[in-house]
């Protein structure tokens, strides 16, 4: 069973900075999930990753598989941004989730 | 992108009653979908694998006759929480996988939240 973690738990900054929230896996997997989760507990895909690096308006998502690590970067954060925000992994097509216990994040003005 | 639906949002039951949500996939088909619970100030955590027109795989520790999952079509599964207890108070997410241009992705619902008195 894949172990999947996250850091930090909990992070909070000034509006306009640049977030970095990590995630490392035990087990190789066939896709990374990032999905943000506001405070009544809807839940938004972000980004899938199987490989290299996306980017999606302020936010940007790399994975190193042969590390297993990825990271989620918010560039010019804002109070908006502020949720929690969740690492799934899968190991293939068939499987559900195993989710990381997420990362708190609160951008103040 | 895809859309996916759960009803209800949040529910309010008695002990021992039943309780079912359904999961709708809105603009595409999904032969499979998930089933994840999520206790306050806890991780989401894999209750069972539906698919369509199949009984329902369900992970180590969740009671399959306690959770009953119906994946009658393509675009609708149900978890029925039978005889509910107050411990099955919690946030009840589901996805559905859509497969495009080769690859899974999924879609979650708005989940819901069941509190048992």
């Amino acid at each position: 069973k894949n172990e999947v973690e996250q850091s930090p738990q909990n992070l909070t900054a000034q509006e306009g900075e640049f977030i970095t929230i990590n995630c490392s896996y035990s087990v190789g997997i066939s896709a990374l999930h990032w999905l943000q989760q506001h405070p009544g507990g809807g839940i938004v895909s972000l980004f899938m990753l199987s490989s290299g690096k996306k980017k999606h308006g302020r936010l940007i998502a790399t994975i190193n598989i042969q590390e297993k690590h990825s990271s989620l970067h918010i560039t010019a954060s804002h109070p908006r941004d502020s949720a929690v925000y969740i690492c799934a992994v899968s190991g293939g097509g068939a499987d559900g989730l195993t989710f990381g216990k997420g990362t708190h994040l609160i951008i103040q003005p | 992108g895809a859309v996916v639906s759960q009803h209800p949002s949040w529910v309010i039951c008695k002990s021992g009653t039943s309780v079912k949500i359904e999961c709708r996939s809105l603009d595409f088909q999904a032969t499979t979908m998930f089933w994840y619970r999520q206790f306050p100030k806890q991780s989401l955590m894999l209750m069972a694998t539906s698919n369509e027109g199949s009984k329902a795989t369900y992970e180590q520790g969740v009671e399959k006759d306690k959770f009953l999952i119906n994946h009658a079509s393509l675009t609708l599964s149900t978890l029925t929480v039978t005889s509910a207890h107050p411990e099955d108070s919690s946030f009840y997410i589901c996805s559905a996988r859509d497969l495009t241009g080769g690859v899974y992705e999924q879609y979650f619902g708005p989940g819901t939240r069941l509190t048992v008195t």
